[in-house]
């Protein structure tokens, strides 16, 4: 299987301030990872399709200034939360696929709190 | 947008018990996929079914998957306090490959 590795794993910043997180597949080159949001007790929410060297294809209802993605090298994925704000509190959790392109391996997760 | 539901929200049972949860979607699938989350953690592929096979076992799991119904089951047998997690069920459609998972089921298993 995948190994993806996820970094930083919690950070608290001001709100205003902007926040990325790394998303690193560790043993294969992904040239598609995706990037989802979950809320306490709640399911995983796919935000956005990162494909490497072009564009990311978000989902309906994400804003794409907000959630910023990039996905240069087939390697390491970034996800920018620009400008954050209280609400953008959550835990966010990148993965890739499997070699099959069936089964998904997720990084550990970054819990991210805006004062 | 969710497609998988789980039943039960939560679950509590006694070390040894089996735990039983289940999984309905809407529309039609290539595959059905369960993970476990522990707290604070990414997902773990635990089992995947595709939509040909009715049942599948993987050590202490056992999967069914009845597409007449659109629904699935997940058990776990003999459990273990490390069993102790949130279980999702996960469903690939069958004109793309994104998935889709349900809001989950949070086990607790006493000891």
């Amino acid at each position: 299987g995948a190994v993806v590795s996820q970094h930083p794993s919690r950070v608290i910043c001001k709100s205003g301030t902007s926040v990325k997180i790394e998303c690193r597949s560790l043993d294969f080159q992904a040239t598609t990872m995706f990037w989802y949001r979950q809320f306490p007790k709640k399911s995983l929410m796919l935000m956005a399709t990162s494909n490497e060297g072009s564009k990311a294809t978000y989902e309906q209802g994400v804003e794409k200034d907000k959630f910023l993605i990039n996905h240069a090298s087939l390697t390491l994925s970034t996800l920018t939360v620009t400008s954050a704000h209280p609400e953008d509190s959550s835990f966010y959790i990148c993965s890739v696929w499997g070699l099959t392109n069936e089964k998904l391996f997720f990084g550990s997760g970054t819990q991210l709190s805006v004062l | 947008s969710q497609q998988g539901e789980e039943d039960p929200q939560a679950l509590s049972i006694q070390e040894g018990e089996n735990a039983t949860m289940n999984c309905s979607y809407k529309t039609s699938i290539n595959n059905l996929q369960w993970y476990r989350q522990n707290s604070g953690r990414g997902l773990v592929h635990l089992i995947l079914i595709r939509s040909n096979e009715r049942e599948k076992h993987s050590g202490r799991l056992r999967v069914t998957l009845d597409t007449s119904k659109k629904s699935s089951s997940l058990l776990i047998t003999a459990s273990r306090a490390a069993d102790t997690a949130s279980y999702f069920c996960a469903t690939a459609r069958s004109n793309d490959y994104k998935l889709s998972f349900g809001a989950g089921t949070t086990v607790t298993v006493r000891a």
